[in-house]
């Protein structure tokens, strides 16, 4: 069964404060890992999508990164609007975005 | 914006009444998906379609039926609402170019008591 663990849950930053958010994942072969913001009252917007170790993606003051074992968010530089839940997800070898499975998110905080 | 509409957007209802939820969509995606998002729990596959009469169940498919009858709605019901069925329930689909990212709805606040 594929597994995912975000950490932390929660996270409160300082603006321009830099830090990073973690997704954990356990699956039998990895054929993505989508990275997702969502905000309070929103669906999840996708951001990213990682498909092997090694890769990066950049978007604005976000990056993601991935290896084996987990992938990183990355935060430069935060601003208020960047507050959001972030969202990871593992697509393992059966199928489409059926296949999908979520972490419960990290909830992040920017305090200007 | 992948032109998805749910509704309602907030719904409160007693257990064991019956509840339909609607997606609309504008831009004859294939696949389309409902997610159910509760606090402590990660989103979660109910059913989905792959077409107009085609779906298949998700992980936590008990206590839901779907039916797609025309490319643009997709519906979800609940036959008979349980307490643990409040949740906040969104819609997805999925563009036939990049079939593994899903674009969502805003959701359906559902409240069962």
């Amino acid at each position: 069964e594929d597994q995912v663990t975000q950490s932390p849950e929660a996270l409160r930053l300082q603006e321009g404060e830099s830090s990073s958010l973690n997704c954990s994942y356990t699956v039998s072969g990895l054929r993505g890992l989508f990275w997702y913001r969502q905000d309070p009252g929103k669906g999840p917007e996708f951001l990213f999508t990682l498909y092997s170790a090694g890769e990066e993606k950049e978007k604005e003051r976000l990056k993601a990164t991935l290896t084996k074992k987990e992938s990183f968010l990355h935060i430069t530089a935060p601003k208020p609007e960047d507050s959001a839940t972030y969202l990871c997800a593992v697509q393992g070898p059966g199928g489409g975005a059926d296949g999908l499975t979520f972490g419960k998110g990290t909830h992040l905080i920017i305090q200007p | 914006d992948a032109g998805i509409t749910q509704s309602p957007r907030h719904k409160v209802t007693e257990t064991g009444t019956p509840v339909t939820l609607r997606c609309h969509q504008t831009e004859n995606h294939r696949y389309m998906y409902w997610y159910r998002q509760d606090p402590g729990h990660g989103l979660r596959l109910i059913h989905y379609s792959y077409g107009v009469k085609d779906t298949d169940k998700g992980e936590v498919s008990d206590g839901y039926s779907v039916s797609r009858s025309k490319t643009e709605d997709f519906l979800l019901t609940l036959e008979s609402a349980t307490s643990s069925q409040t949740s906040v329930y969104f819609c997805a689909i999925s563009v036939i170019y990049s079939p593994s990212i899903l674009h969502f709805g805003n959701g359906t606040r559902l409240t069962v008591t």
